[in-house]
């Protein structure tokens, strides 16, 4: 099947700084991504929706500002976290959708978010 | 708007079959999932179905769609150590998003 990356795997930063999570597919081009974060023992949350080319669509309560989405090419969305504080410590997962197919959304491994 | 509810927790013997269940409440659903998570590790694809259908068989996993009751179930036969792990049901709704049940832990038990 399709193939998603994620990196980094796991990531721990302090307080204040800003973090990017890369998205990947490798293998197909990915018209859309999304984000989604799940905190422990939780279900998956979709954040963002990332359309290539253009901005991003946030769901209800996601700070645009503070979780900046750029998908810049059909093979690559970034996730950057501005101005980190420990209540953002998640777990990071994105998924890509082929345009090709309609069927099936491919997530990639998950990025791990410390903040201290 | 789109609800997917799944039981907690599931334990089974080894050996024994899984049956996970799931109710949504979108009736305009179009594809249903079901994805397994490992600890720290991302969602793998088990299997899916598309909603004109109600019953899908993939190896040892069996997928149930009874779209009355708006209620999808996973058969795992012969279940094994290796399946312990988090399930989750998810419906795909209009613009390709999925809506994620809480998800069911299975523990095997050897």
């Amino acid at each position: 099947g399709a193939v998603v990356s994620q990196h980094p795997s796991r990531v721990i930063c302090k307080s204040g700084t800003s973090v990017k999570i890369e998205c990947r597919s490798l293998d197909f081009q990915a018209t859309t991504m999304f984000w989604y974060r799940q905190f422990p023992k939780q279900s998956l949350m979709l954040m963002a929706t990332s359309n290539e080319g253009s901005k991003a669509t946030y769901e209800q309560g996601v700070e645009k500002d503070k979780f900046l989405i750029n998908h810049a090419s059909l093979t690559l969305s970034t996730l950057t976290v501005t101005s980190a504080h420990p209540e953002d410590s998640s777990f990071y997962i994105c998924s890509a959708f082929s345009g090709r197919r309609t069927d099936t959304q491919y997530f990639g491994p998950g990025t791990r978010l410390t903040v201290l | 708007g789109e609800d997917v509810e799944q039981s907690l927790f599931l334990s089974v013997r080894e050996g024994d079959s899984s049956v996970i269940n799931c109710t949504y409440t979108d009736s305009s659903s179009t594809y249903l999932y079901w994805y397994k998570q490992e600890p720290g590790a991302g969602l793998q694809l088990l299997t899916y179905i598309f909603s004109n259908m109600d019953m899908k068989q993939d190896q040892r996993l069996t997928v149930l769609l009874n779209k009355k009751d708006k209620h999808l179930s996973l058969r795992i036969a012969d279940t094994q150590t290796g399946d312990s792990a988090i399930y989750f049901c998810a419906e795909k709704s209009a613009g390709n998003m999925l809506t994620f049940g809480g998800g069911t832990r299975l523990m095997v038990k050897p």
